[in-house]
């Protein structure tokens, strides 16, 4: 089974800081997600990543296959950046091969 | 909005009690997903629908049992039901059998209070 740690758990931070959050995971994967989750529950996929880097407006995933591990950047944090954001590697082998972090709880304060 | 519609998005119940929870994918997506999220687990594959057949399953109890039927919606069944079963129900829907979030749609959820 895939262990997947993400740090911080919780995050508090200023409008305007530079966010990063960490996800490591024990079992090689084939690709890892990145999905955001906001207040009242709604789950959105954010990236999709197998190698390297990716940049979606002010977010960028980073992920590193051999060292087993993802970052999830945001730049010019804001307010409505507040959410949960879950690592989901996934190994293959059908739907029970994608895994979940517990998630990062953000907070970004005006 | 996601296209997938679950309901109900609330649920209180009592101990020993049983429930459905019902999801209605997105127009044409053939795999319905159900996951469980606890507070203290994350996010919990359940198990995965791929039009009408069971496709793969994951750490369901033998309490839960959950069938897709002609129309593709899907049902959740949950019985004697636990304190530890609180949680949100999330069902997720996608056009193929892979499970890849990117391609796959979440509804809201249902929060599901065992008293």
């Amino acid at each position: 089974k895939n262990e997947v740690e993400q740090s911080p758990q919780n995050l508090t931070a200023q409008e305007g800081e530079f966010i990063t959050i960490n996800c490591s995971y024990s079992v090689g994967i084939s690709a890892l997600h990145w999905l955001q989750q906001h207040p009242g529950g709604g789950i959105v996929s954010l990236f999709m990543l197998s190698s390297g880097k990716k940049k979606h407006g002010r977010l960028i995933a980073t992920i590193n296959i051999q060292e087993k591990h993802s970052s999830l950047h945001i730049t010019a944090s804001h307010p409505r950046d507040s959410a949960v954001y879950i690592c989901a590697p996934y190994s293959g082998g059908g739907a029970d091969g994608l895994t979940f972090g517990k998630g990062t709880h953000l907070i970004i304060q005006p | 909005d996601s296209g997938v519609t679950q309901t109900p998005k609330h649920l209180i119940t009592a101990t020993g009690q049983r429930v459905t929870l019902r999801c209605s994918p997105r127009s044409g997506d053939l795999s319905v997903y159900w996951y469980q999220q606890s507070l203290d687990q994350g996010l919990q594959f359940l198990i995965q629908y791929y039009n009408g057949e069971e496709r793969a399953k994951g750490n369901i109890l033998e309490r839960f049992s959950a069938q897709q039927f002609p129309d593709l919606h899907s049902e959740l069944n949950l019985s004697s039901l636990e304190l530890g079963d609180s949680a949100l129900y999330f069902c997720a829907s996608s056009a193929r059998s892979v499970p890849a979030p990117t391609e796959a749609f979440f509804g809201q959820g249902t929060r599901l209070t065992v008293v």
